[in-house]
């Protein structure tokens, strides 16, 4: 069974711009969720979506936001990019809210 | 609020020694679940362990265990027969609920494993 693809695997952009991050889960599995880590922040806690809906939403500002498709697939999108935003993103996925959660290889995105 | 702690920022551990990584935890909510990640220098997380918070035996896969400590609050990895490619960083993490049965998992700050040859 296929892991968790996330595209695109890197990205640069400049201060300003929005960009759009994809993850597409394990087959079978209907949760999602992102975390962003940085090296002084560590790995934090983006959002959690199952069946569609957003469940759960970390401390980050409303530049932040994400949507999940009927098949799973997970977008997540940060406008007005700052330096600071400069992170690994990882996906996980789950069969569910609770279950274990399976990781995504992550986008690394810089900001310039 | 949960929180996981990872006291060892860095250790080395000879090949084919066992290593014991230290995470130690603090939550009220009674149900709970543990993980372990492992993540090389590739980024991706890898997960290894898990232990719920009912659980009566301490887990174990492979040469991978967690020794589980209630009272304590603490859920140690044990790594048996160290391999040069258990060489990355190490991540415990708690399982937080939330009000309408919405989880996420929080972090410990990790330790990074060097194996020796």
């Amino acid at each position: 069974k296929a892991g968790v693809t996330q595209t695109p695997r890197y990205l640069i952009k400049t201060r300003g711009q929005q960009v759009t991050l994809s993850c597409s889960p394990i087959s079978g599995h209907r949760s999602v969720s992102w975390y962003q880590q940085t090296p002084g922040q560590g790995l934090q806690f983006l959002f959690e979506y199952f069946s569609e809906t957003q469940r759960n939403k970390g401390n980050f500002p409303g530049r932040f936001s994400g949507r999940q498709f009927s098949n799973s697939r997970s977008e997540m999108n940060v406008s007005t990019l700052e330096l600071g935003d400069s992170a690994l993103y990882l996906c996980a996925s789950s069969t569910g809210p609770g279950e274990t959660q399976y990781f995504g290889p992550g986008t690394r995105l810089l900001v310039l | 609020a949960q929180k996981i702690t990872q006291t060892q920022p860095g250790m080395f551990v000879q090949e084919k020694e066992a290593v014991t990584l230290d995470c130690t935890y603090d939550t009220s909510d009674p149900s709970y679940g543990l993980f372990w990640y492992k993540q090389p220098s590739s980024g991706e997380m890898i997960f290894l362990i898990y232990q719920g918070s009912y659980d009566q035996q301490n887990a174990t896969e492979g040469r991978y265990s967690l020794n589980f400590q209630k009272a304590r609050k603490s859920a140690n990895l044990v790594i048996s027969a160290s391999q040069l490619g258990d060489s990355a960083m190490y991540f415990c993490a708690m399982r937080e609920s939330w009000m309408d049965s919405s989880y996420k998992l929080i972090f410990g700050s990790g330790t990074r494993l060097l194996v020796r040859p």
